[in-house]
Parts: structure tokens; C-alpha cells; sequence
């Protein structure tokens, strides 16, 4: 089974319009880690939001929110105010356990790209 | 501050060759883990260095090897080269909530 799932293979988006990026996790630990990375046309992997499954709030980066709901086991990326900029892969990825220095493995869906029309 | 650097930034290599690649972490950061991206995949974790030591492995043959220095810079080895090794290497080292951060990566072809 899948342990990161990410079912839109592709959006579209209106510059300055708001849109959601869904993920799903399956997992078992009760510690365990999300974030959201983009990965633009040059292949640089950009670190975008991270969420602890313990955090009780929402993370928030600027026009990057998180919308984690725990008992759905979903973690959905919300882009504000979309720019031109913004199109790019977008990848789900989980850290299963706490983040200890000798656990950094990721695992990571299979993306969504993202085009930001003008 | 410099990020993650890796070098170098494109490779031709035959099948059979062997290869090194390398990377150095973000500055403060002892953990470097190294990934696999095939084109229109999400990355695949190779193997996790932590105080020198490989600490997690993922799922890839022994062909795959490596190593951390005292200084926390890594380098990923693989022997044999197949056709099928072709891809994006990334190396990311990794901060305290383990969030990774990564370099603009080695684009691997096998010939």
C-alpha cells in the first residue's frame, strides 16, 4: 500500500486565485513528520512546510498553509494568492517516527504539477 | 550561509563504470540522506549518514555504497553501472525536526 498518495497528477490554477494540493499518509506511529517540497524545472527540491503530527495548530510559511486532519490522515497544501511562479512539481513527503538524527528517512508521493496560468 | 552543494552537476558515465558523487551539508546540519529521483517520480531514499555511520538504508543493492567525513560532507558511490541508474541524485541534509533540505542535485546518465 501506499504510504504517501497524491491523486491529482496535474492542476490548473488562475494567477491570484487560492488552490489546494491534496496528500494522503497511511501510517502506523504515532510520531511522524509531513512536509510539502517544490520542485521547479531546474530540479532543486525547495522545502516549503513541515508539520508535526503533535502540533496542534495548522502550520502556516507565508502563503503556504497546511490543512492537517488527523483522523482523515490528510495533509492538504494551501497556496494563497497564486503566482506565475509557483508552477512546479509539488511533492507530499512523511517522516514516519520522531526525528531523531538517526531517522531521516522521507517518503514521498508521487507529486502534483502545479501550472499557474496568467 | 551557504546550502547544500553538490557536485557535480551533470555526469555521462558508461555501464559498467563506477561513480562518485558528493555533497556537503548545510552549514550546522550532521545528517545527510541521498535520494534517487527517476524522471516523473518522487524521490526513492538510498541511505542516511549520521556521526559517519549509515543509519537507515532504503531499498537498493549494494552496488550503492557511501560515506560521511568528520566534516559532515558525504559521498555516494555506485559500481556496475546499469542503464537503469540513470537519474537525479539529491543529497539533503536535514535539520532538528528533520525537515531535509536539498542541493540542486547530480543529474546521473548511463550510457
Amino acid at each position: 500500500a501506499q504510504k504517501i498518495t497524491q491523486t491529482q497528477p496535474g492542476m490548473f490554477v488562475q494567477e491570484k486565485e487560492a488552490v489546494t494540493l491534496d496528500c494522503t499518509y497511511d501510517t502506523s506511529d504515532p510520531s511522524y513528520g509531513l512536509f510539502w517540497y517544490k520542485q521547479p524545472s531546474s530540479g532543486e527540491m525547495i522545502f516549503l512546510i513541515y508539520q508535526g503530527s503533535y502540533d496542534q495548530q495548522n502550520a502556516t510559511e507565508g502563503r503556504y498553509s497546511l490543512n492537517f486532519q488527523k483522523a482523515r490522515k490528510s495533509a492538504n497544501l494551501v497556496i494563497s494568492a497564486s503566482q506565475l511562479g509557483d508552477s512546479a512539481m509539488y511533492f507530499c513527503a512523511m517522516r514516519e517516527g520522531p526525528p531523531a538524527g538517526n531517522n531521516r528517512k522521507l517518503i514521498w508521493g508521487l507529486g502534483t504539477s502545479l501550472a499557474v496560468n496568467p | 550561509d551557504a546550502g547544500v552543494t553538490q557536485s557535480p552537476t551533470h555526469l555521462i558515465k558508461t555501464r559498467g563504470q563506477q561513480v562518485t558523487l558528493r555533497c556537503s551539508p548545510k552549514s550546522g546540519h550532521d545528517t545527510v540522506s541521498w535520494y534517487q529521483q527517476a524522471l516523473g517520480q518522487g524521490p526513492q531514499f538510498i541511505f542516511q549518514y549520521y556521526e559517519e555511520e549509515e543509519r537507515q538504508r532504503g531499498n537498493f543493492p549494494d552496488r550503492f555504497s557511501g560515506h560521511q567525513f568528520p566534516n559532515y560532507s558525504s559521498e555516494l558511490n555506485v559500481n556496475a553501472l546499469l542503464l537503469g541508474d540513470s537519474a537525479l541524485y539529491l543529497c539533503a541534509s536535514s535539520a532538528n525536526r528533520g525537515e531535509a533540505f536539498f542541493g540542486q542535485g547530480t543529474r546521473l546518465t548511463v550510457v
